[in-house]
C-alpha cells in the first residue's frame, strides 16, 4: 500500500516569497492533517481536513497561510509571504477514523527561509 | 501550562537498561493516546497504542492513568537501535497534540 506522499522533499526561499507544498495522503484516508515541526520541537498541527471540509484550523496563521483540499484527495499548503520562523519541517499526515485514529506520515517537506 | 508535556531529555542509557518516559496532558476529556517514535530527520511512525488496562509489545509497554491524567512508556533491555524521539499524542475528540518529545541515547 502506498503511503502519504509530499513534495517536495526540500525548499529554500528568501523571506517575502510564496511557496507551496504539496500531499497525498492514503487512499480512503478521509482524515489529512498539516504540521508545522520546528527543529526540537513536537509536531504542531496547522490545519485538520475531514474530507474537503476544514475540522480545525485554530493554530494556521491565516494571515499568511493557505490550506485547501478540493476534491477530498490531496492537499496543498501554501506560506505568502514567508517569514525566517516559518523555516521548519511541514508534515501531512492521514488517518482513516478521524481525529482518534492512528495518523499515518509522509516524509515532510523541509522549508529553509533566508 | 502545556497541554501535553513530556519528560525533559536526552536521556542515555547503556545497552540493556530499563528506560521509562512519562507524558502528562491537561484535558480530562481526551480520548485516545499515542506513543510515536521519530528517528533523526525522519517523519513521526506509531510506535504503539495507549489503553486503560495497559498494553504491551515486546519490550515496550504503555499505561495510562486517567486519574492522574499521565501516560507512560517503559522500555526494557534497550538496544542501539532505540536510540530516536518519543512523542507522547494525545486526542480529544477533533484535537490532536504532540508532545514536545523525548530523545533517547542508547550506547554500547
Amino acid at each position: 500500500e502506498a503511503g502519504v506522499a509530499q513534495s517536495p522533499r526540500y525548499k529554500i526561499i528568501e523571506k517575502r516569497q510564496s511557496v507551496a507544498f504539496w500531499c497525498n495522503p492514503i487512499s480512503g484516508h478521509a482524515t489529512l492533517y498539516w504540521y508545522q515541526q520546528i527543529l526540537g520541537q513536537g509536531p504542531k498541527l496547522l490545519i485538520q481536513f475531514q474530507n474537503n471540509g476544514v475540522v480545525d484550523d485554530s493554530q494556521l496563521p491565516k494571515d499568511r497561510f493557505s490550506a485547501e483540499r478540493l476534491k477530498g484527495v490531496d492537499s496543498t499548503l501554501k506560506i505568502q509571504p514567508a517569514k525566517l520562523e516559518d523555516s521548519a519541517v511541514y508534515l501531512c499526515a492521514s488517518s482513516l477514523k478521524g481525529s482518534l485514529g492512528i495518523q499515518y506520515f509522509g516524509a515532510g517537506t523541509r522549508l529553509s527561509v533566508l | 501550562r502545556k497541554e501535553v508535556e513530556q519528560d525533559p531529555g536526552p536521556f542515555n542509557v547503556p545497552e540493556g537498561a530499563t528506560v521509562a518516559f512519562n507524558c502528562t496532558y491537561s484535558n480530562s476529556a481526551s480520548q485516545s493516546f499515542f506513543w510515536y517514535r521519530q528517528d533523526c530527520r525522519k517523519e513521526p511512525k506509531l510506535l504503539m497504542s495507549v489503553y486503560s488496562s495497559g498494553n504491551e509489545d515486546g519490550r515496550f509497554t504503555a499505561q495510562l492513568n486517567r486519574a492522574s491524567q499521565y501516560i507512560s512508556l517503559l522500555i526494557r533491555d534497550s538496544k542501539l537501535s532505540d536510540s530516536a524521539t518519543y512523542l507522547c499524542v494525545v486526542n480529544g475528540g477533533f484535537k490532536t497534540i504532540f508532545g514536545a518529545g523525548t530523545r533517547l541515547f542508547v550506547k554500547a
